[in-house]
């Protein structure tokens, strides 16, 4: 079965930088579009990014532009979420999500937390 | 990219229909059919309950309906049970620089 298993979160201070990790299996990795989602504490969900089944294509939300960065490693089925330079508003839980091509995102990981706070 | 707007909350009583909307511009609902819906539970992760406007995935009820009309989508939950209650929120591809963004979230309370 479909599995996305993120990793990573933690407390980190303002200005730090913090990787997360998602590890999939249970699909072909390379054959599908991925994201990484987040969600503030008591707030909506905000997309962060997304990268192609090839990794060619990449973009980033416009809030995290210039320091967050999406990859991907499909040997390792691995997708990845470099953050740098982080914001206390950055605090949220993040999930890693499959692309319904397109049309939505079908399968979510359980998210990890990240802390930014002094 | 500014959020799709949907209104805070949402109620009906066991056994009515209750439906959201979701209301974005023409540069995202307006532009394509690849508006979704997400059903979340307190502490969970989202589930995918429609996508492509009006799909469901395996394993989601027929109750759950979406349809689209201009710059505003919708979806309609009918039939409602207990377990229905929940955040409820939209999401649109919206072009190649931005591609997504997500609804402003529906609260749905099972009276």
């Amino acid at each position: 079965q479909v599995q996305l298993v993120e990793s990573g979160g933690g407390v980190v201070q303002p200005g730090r930088s913090l990787r997360l990790s998602c590890v999939a299996s249970g699909f072909i990795f390379s054959s599908y579009t991925m994201h990484w989602v987040r969600q503030a504490p008591g707030k909506g969900l905000e997309w962060v990014a997304a990268i192609s089944e090839d990794g060619n294509r990449i973009h980033h939300a416009d809030s995290v532009r210039g320091r967050f960065a999406i990859s991907r490693d499909s040997f390792e089925n691995t997708l990845s979420l470099q953050m740098s330079s982080l914001r206390v508003d950055d605090t949220a839980v993040y999930y890693c999500t499959r692309d319904l091509s397109g049309g939505g995102c079908d399968y979510w990981g359980q998210g990890t937390l990240v802390t930014v706070s002094s | 990219q500014s959020a799709l707007t949907q209104p805070p909350s949402a109620s009906g009583s066991p056994g009515q229909s209750v439906t959201i909307s979701c209301t974005g511009t023409s540069s995202d609902v307006g532009a394509y059919n690849y508006v979704s819906w997400y059903q979340q539970h307190p502490g969970k992760a989202p589930k995918l309950m429609i996508y492509d406007v009006n799909k469901r995935p395996s394993g989601v009820p027929d109750r759950f309906s979406g349809s689209k009309s201009g710059n505003t989508a919708s979806l309609t939950v009918s039939g409602l049970q207990a377990e229905d209650e929940a955040d409820y929120y939209c999401s649109s591809y919206a072009g190649s620089n931005n591609p997504y963004v997500f609804g402003t979230g529906t609260k749905v309370t099972v009276l």
